[in-house]
C-alpha cells in the first residue's frame, strides 16, 4: 500500500496568515492526489483534485501543488471558518489511502 | 442538489451482520462510481470499497475483503454495504461518496455510525 504522510500536525496560525502544509507519498503517484477538508462532526469536503485543481465553489484562497511524491496545500489568508482537519488522498493505486490529517488551529 | 443519505448503522454484536444503505437524490446514480469510506472514532479516513457505475466491478480494502460486499441498485438510486463477521475494529462512521473517475470523491453523505460491541 502507498503510505501518505502529512506534516505538520497540528498547525497553529493567526487569522490572515499564509498557511502551508505538506503530504508525502511513499512512492511516485504522479498527480493522483486530492485534498479534503473535514470540520468536526461533518463529512469530508473535496477542495483540490488532481493535485492542483480547485473544486467548483471552493474559495480561491485554497491551492495545491506538487507531483510525484511531494505535495503542498496552501491557504493564502487563513479565515476563522478554515478551522478543520485536512486530509490528502492518493488514487494512483488501490487501496486509495489517506494521510493521517493535519489539524489546523487558530492562535 | 446532490444529496446522499446513509442509513442502517447501529449497535451490533461481534460476529454479527449489518447492511448499510446510501440513498441518492439530485443526480443520476448510474453515472458514477460509488465509494464507501469509514472513520473510526477520533481517527482518520480509510477507504473501504468501491463499485463501478453498473455494478460489474468491485474492489475492497484487505481488512474487509471476504466479509463486506458493496452493491448498488441503480433503479432505486441506492448503494449498499453488506457487512458480515463484524469485529470491534469495524466500529466507525461509514460514509458513502460519489466518484466521477473512481479516484476523486466529490460528494459525501453525512455518515452512519456502526458500533460493534457486546
Amino acid at each position: 500500500d502507498i503510505q501518505m504522510t502529512q506534516s505538520p500536525s497540528p498547525l497553529s496560525a493567526f487569522v490572515g496568515d499564509r498557511v502551508t502544509f505538506t503530504c508525502q507519498a511513499s512512492q511516485d503517484i504522479r498527480n493522483s492526489l486530492n485534498w479534503y477538508q473535514q470540520k468536526p462532526g461533518k463529512a469530508p469536503k473535496l477542495l483540490i483534485y488532481d493535485a492542483s485543481n480547485l473544486e467548483t465553489g471552493v474559495p480561491s484562497r485554497f491551492s495545491g501543488s506538487g507531483s510525484g511524491t511531494d505535495f503542498t496545500f496552501t491557504i493564502s489568508s487563513l479565515q476563522p471558518e478554515d478551522i478543520a482537519t485536512y486530509y490528502c488522498q492518493q488514487y494512483d493505486s488501490l487501496p486509495h489511502t489517506f494521510g493521517q490529517g493535519t489539524k489546523l488551529e487558530i492562535k | 442538489e446532490v444529496l446522499l443519505v446513509e442509513s442502517g448503522g447501529g449497535l451490533v454484536q461481534p460476529g454479527g451482520s449489518l447492511r448499510l444503505s446510501c440513498a441518492a437524490s439530485g443526480f443520476t446514480l448510474r453515472n458514477f462510481w460509488m465509494i464507501w469510506v469509514r472513520q473510526a472514532p477520533g481517527k482518520g479516513l480509510m477507504w473501504v470499497a468501491r463499485i463501478n457505475s453498473d455494478g460489474s466491478s468491485t474492489d475492497y480494502a484487505d481488512s474487509v475483503k471476504g466479509r463486506f460486499r458493496i452493491s448498488r441498485d441503480n433503479a432505486k438510486d441506492t448503494l449498499y454495504l453488506h457487512m458480515n463477521r463484524l469485529t470491534s475494529d469495524d466500529t466507525a462512521v461509514y460514509y458513502c461518496a460519489t466518484s466521477p473517475d473512481s479516484g476523486t470523491y466529490s460528494d459525501w453523505g453525512q455518515g452512519t455510525l456502526v458500533i460493534v460491541s457486546s
